[in-house]
């Protein structure tokens, strides 16, 4: 079954509209970390944001928050006052510990930011 | 601190040949991963190694493809014989233990290794 599921294979925003990435989980563990890394054209992978499962409060980096609703198991990346450089490969994440602390990756969400 | 370092960056070969991709993790991460990149599948974890152990390696595709880790500073992926559908981008991660509490850390990735077999 997968771990990681990201619904959106492509999307486009307008310059400096918010925009939210979409990303679901499937674990049995209590204890779980989610991240969200973006991999821009040159290829390099960049992390940007992380949620524990107990923390209280939604993951907030500069632009980037996680909308996070456990009950749900959804971990959505949203991105405020998109730039032009947000033009990137966006991939949701999860380490839980029933795996020896494996790393899931979703398949991705290219996202395009329109001038 | 260099971040994770890969080796080569690029590498073009012939099929048949002998590849071997190197990495250099993050002093004092404990976990390190391998990832191979390509349009059709996407990104796919090869093996990962704790404490240089591999702990699952169901991800390798078949013997060809085979991982060492001989101390925690240093990693190998060798793939013999080559074949061209072997052509992808190969990333090395490494990451920290668990974080305090019931916390995770992230995994910090490499440039990548940029393979063709022609």
């Amino acid at each position: 079954a997968q771990k990681i599921t990201q619904t959106q294979p492509g999307m486009f925003v307008q310059e400096k509209e918010a925009v939210t990435l979409d990303c679901t989980y499937d674990t049995s563990d209590p204890s779980y970390g989610l991240f969200w890394y973006k991999q821009p054209s040159s290829g390099e992978m960049i992390f940007l944001i992380y949620q524990g499962s107990y923390d209280q409060q939604n993951a907030t980096e500069g632009r980037y928050s996680l909308n996070f609703q456990k009950a749900r198991k959804s971990a959505n990346l949203v991105i405020s006052a998109s730039q032009l450089g947000d033009s990137a490969m966006y991939f949701c994440a999860m380490r839980d510990r029933s795996n020896f602390n494996k790393f899931y990756f979703g398949s991705g969400t290219k996202l395009n930011v329109k001038p | 601190d260099a971040g994770v370092i890969q080796s080569p960056r690029h590498e073009v070969t012939e099929m048949g040949q002998e590849v071997t991709l190197r990495c250099k993790p993050i002093s004092g991460h404990d976990y390190l991963f391998w990832y191979r990149q390509t349009m059709m599948r996407g990104l796919e974890l090869l093996i990962y190694f704790n404490n240089n152990v591999p702990i699952d390696d169901s991800g390798m595709p078949e013997d060809r493809f085979s991982a060492k880790m001989p101390n925690a500073s240093f990693s190998t992926l060798k793939i013999q014989p080559s074949e061209p559908r072997d052509s992808a981008v190969y990333f090395c991660a490494s990451s920290p233990g668990l974080a305090g509490g019931q916390g995770y850390n992230e995994q910090f990735f490499g440039p990548g290794t940029r393979l063709t077999v022609l």
